[in-house]
């Protein structure tokens, strides 16, 4: 099984600043990798499929990077509706595994 | 406009059983695999199961294998979670969740429906 370690549990940011969000693997997982966003009381959306292509209307501000076993989220400037949990998922291999998430909270 | 709808869950015993229905539309449902994922209150989310197009193949997480089965009814567009010997730890919000374009990715997902495993 592969195991996803997200970092930091927390990052606290203030809007307009930039957010760099990093998910490893325990495996290369190739490019199959996913990160999705989770808002309170909302089911999860996808962001970012393939390790860096945006899925559909996602804004611009949002972009993956990263192969193999280092994967990086970067939000170049957060918005306030970018305060939220960010999850990372692995398709290279079932078991599907998620990373345990990094919350994006307002300084 | 594509809809998941969750049903079917609720409070059950340990040992119990619960089958779960994600009712789907806006799409051609049986061109797309599917996915069950779960989320324990307050903590992260957790895959569950993978269903192919056509329901001939399907996959499971180690902590349900054997308990759960994943099927699906194209004729209905639903898809199915038939959950036995549940446990404790098997209390979770449960989502339905749509594939992408045959990559996995889960670009469309329910609300979730609530199992709560307590006596």
């Amino acid at each position: 099984e592969v195991v996803l370690t997200q970092s930091p549990a927390t990052l606290s940011l203030s809007p307009g600043e930039r957010a760099t969000l990093s998910c490893r693997a325990s495996q290369s997982v190739r490019n199959y990798l996913a990160w999705y966003q989770q808002k309170p009381g909302q089911a999860p959306r996808l962001l970012i499929y393939d390790a860096s292509n945006r899925a559909t209307g996602i804004p611009a501000r949002f972009s993956g990077s990263g192969s193999g076993t280092d994967f990086t989220l970067t939000i170049s400037s957060l918005e306030p509706e970018d305060f939220a949990v960010y999850y990372c998922q692995q398709r290279s291999s079932w078991p599907v595994t998620f990373g345990g998430g990094t919350k994006v909270e307002i300084k | 406009e594509v809809q998941l709808l969750e049903s079917g869950g609720g409070l059950v015993q340990p040992g119990g059983s619960l089958r779960l229905s994600c009712a789907a539309s806006g799409f051609t449902f049986s061109s797309y695999a599917m996915s069950w994922v779960r989320q324990a209150p307050g903590k992260g989310l957790e895959w569950v199961s993978d269903i192919s197009r056509s329901g001939s193949n399907t996959y499971y997480a180690d902590s349900v294998k054997g308990r759960f089965t994943i099927s699906r009814d194209n004729s209905k567009n639903t898809l199915y979670l038939q959950m036995n010997s549940l446990r404790a730890e098997d209390t979770a919000l449960y989502y339905c969740a749509k594939d992408r374009k045959r990559d996995g990715y889960n670009d469309e997902w329910g609300q979730g429906t609530l199992v709560t495993v307590s006596s």
